[in-house]
């Protein structure tokens, strides 16, 4: 079945840095997602990105899809205390996998103040 | 974007017993799902909820264990059965795609399971 695997599973920056996570699907998406999950909180629609090559930002936050429609990252510019969180990727596949999600591991995001 | 209610939001119970799980959403949708989320882990769909059709389930997730009822298109339901402590877990419901606002969860029942 389809898989996700995103990394790395923690990162642990200084206020200020810059942070990345990366997510590679086993199959071709139709597309993918992000989410964030507070500690103790539920997972919170960022983003979706369906076509190939596409790059959307939000603030400081980068999201890209790569062009095989396999891959994706996200990227957080000059990260702040409230970044802190764990970001999921999830895919999403065509035909018969619509509506389920394929999440990624998970990367868990520490900021030092 | 729709809002969900999920009710219990923890709960502890006895191996052997089972918990009923509810979400009850403020709009009418289509698809209703039903994950998984052991402590620190990823997310695993347990099954996707239809109404007025049979929920239908992921490999490793069987409809004995994990009933599901789905009775009108703003509720559904989610039983764990015969409880044992592997099954100590966050339990969360989902509705979408909503476009834009991609998937909106509940906020969890955390279940332990003693």
């Amino acid at each position: 079945g389809q898989q996700v695997m995103q990394i790395p599973q923690y990162q642990h920056v200084q206020e200020g840095e810059d942070f990345t996570t990366y997510c590679n699907s086993s199959t071709t998406l139709s597309n993918i997602q992000w989410y964030k999950q507070r500690p103790g909180g539920h997972p919170v629609f960022l983003i979706q990105l369906v076509k190939s090559g596409e790059v959307k930002k939000q603030k400081r936050l980068t999201f890209q899809f790569g062009e095989a429609k396999k891959n994706s990252s996200l990227h957080i510019t000059a990260t702040q205390t409230t970044d802190v969180g764990t970001y999921f990727c999830a895919g999403e596949g065509g035909g018969t996998s619509y509506g389920k999600l394929t999440f990624g591991q998970g990367t868990i995001l520490t900021v030092h103040p | 974007s729709a809002v969900i209610s999920q009710k219990p939001s923890r709960d502890i119970c006895q191996r052997g017993t089972s918990l009923t799980i509810q979400c009850q959403v403020d709009s009418q949708v289509t698809m209703m799902f039903w994950y998984r989320q052991q402590p620190g882990q990823s997310l695993t769909l347990i099954a996707t909820a239809n109404q007025g059709s049979e929920a239908t389930y992921e490999s490793g997730f069987v409809i004995d264990k994990f009933p599901i009822s789905r009775p009108n298109l703003t509720f559904s339901t989610l039983t764990v059965s015969n409880m044992s402590p592997e099954d100590s877990s966050i339990y969360l419901c989902s509705v979408g795609p909503e476009g834009i606002y991609g998937y909106t969860f509940g906020s969890g029942t955390r279940l332990t399971v003693v």
